[in-house]
């Protein structure tokens, strides 16, 4: 069946450093790649939409590559904020399904 | 911010009782999507809507939950019977085409407390 595994959390980080969540996904279809993230008291937001293979994403600061070979997309930043303290997913859309698939989100904590 | 509004933010219930929620999408967005999220933050699709028709739904939603998009009203969820395990933090999204790869915009949700 279809499945996405990213990286337990929590993740507990300094400001300044570099984080990496990591994703991979099992599937028969060509999915479209997805990364939401989830403040406190709110629903998710895209963060960005993962472009085709081989080709980077940004936004905030935030990057991915999607690895058509390895069937991941890792989600990448140099230097984190405290203001990126939040829930990280990465997500899954299907066309023969028409719904997201949700990872099972990386908690991070970005300490002062 | 936001532009999907739900509403209400926190609903206590006791097992039995009725519990239903309600959410308007972002403007000039035809299609809708409930979501549940539990404590683990895992995501469950319950059901989604085009203008006023279900395009899918799941099992549950057939049985115990209904929920309906009427023209120029809010769309609402309500479960019929909670339970217990049905307390959780439920999402409401919509998309402007509701296709596979299109972003869907998130409300800030209702979070459902069964006692």
């Amino acid at each position: 069946g279809d499945s996405v595994t990213q990286t337990k959390g929590p993740v507990t980080l300094s400001e300044g450093t570099s984080l990496t969540v990591n994703c991979s996904y099992e599937t028969k279809q060509y999915p479209t790649l997805f990364w939401y993230v989830q403040y406190p008291g709110e629903g998710p937001q895209l963060l960005f939409k993962v472009p085709k293979a081989n080709e980077k994403g940004s936004n905030r600061g935030f990057e991915a590559t999607y690895d058509k070979g390895t069937t991941s997309f890792h989600l990448q930043k140099a230097s984190v904020q405290e203001s990126d303290s939040a829930v990280y997913y990465c997500v899954l859309g299907m066309s023969n399904y028409n719904v997201l698939y949700f990872g099972s989100g990386t908690k991070l904590t970005v300490e002062p | 911010n936001s532009k999907v509004i739900q509403t209400p933010r926190y609903l206590v219930k006791g097992q039995g009782q009725k519990a239903k929620m309600r959410c308007i999408p972002e403007k000039g967005h035809p299609v809708v999507f409930w979501y549940q999220q539990n404590k683990n933050n895992e995501f469950k699709f319950l059901i989604n809507f085009q203008n006023q028709e279900v395009l899918q739904q799941i099992d549950m939603t057939e049985k115990r939950f209904s929920a309906e998009c009427p023209s120029n009203s809010p769309c609402s969820l309500e479960i019929q019977s909670s339970e217990a395990g049905d307390s959780a933090l439920y999402l409401c999204a919509s998309s402007p085409t509701g296709g596979w790869a299109e972003t869907l915009y998130f409300g800030s949700g209702t979070r459902l407390t069964v006692l």
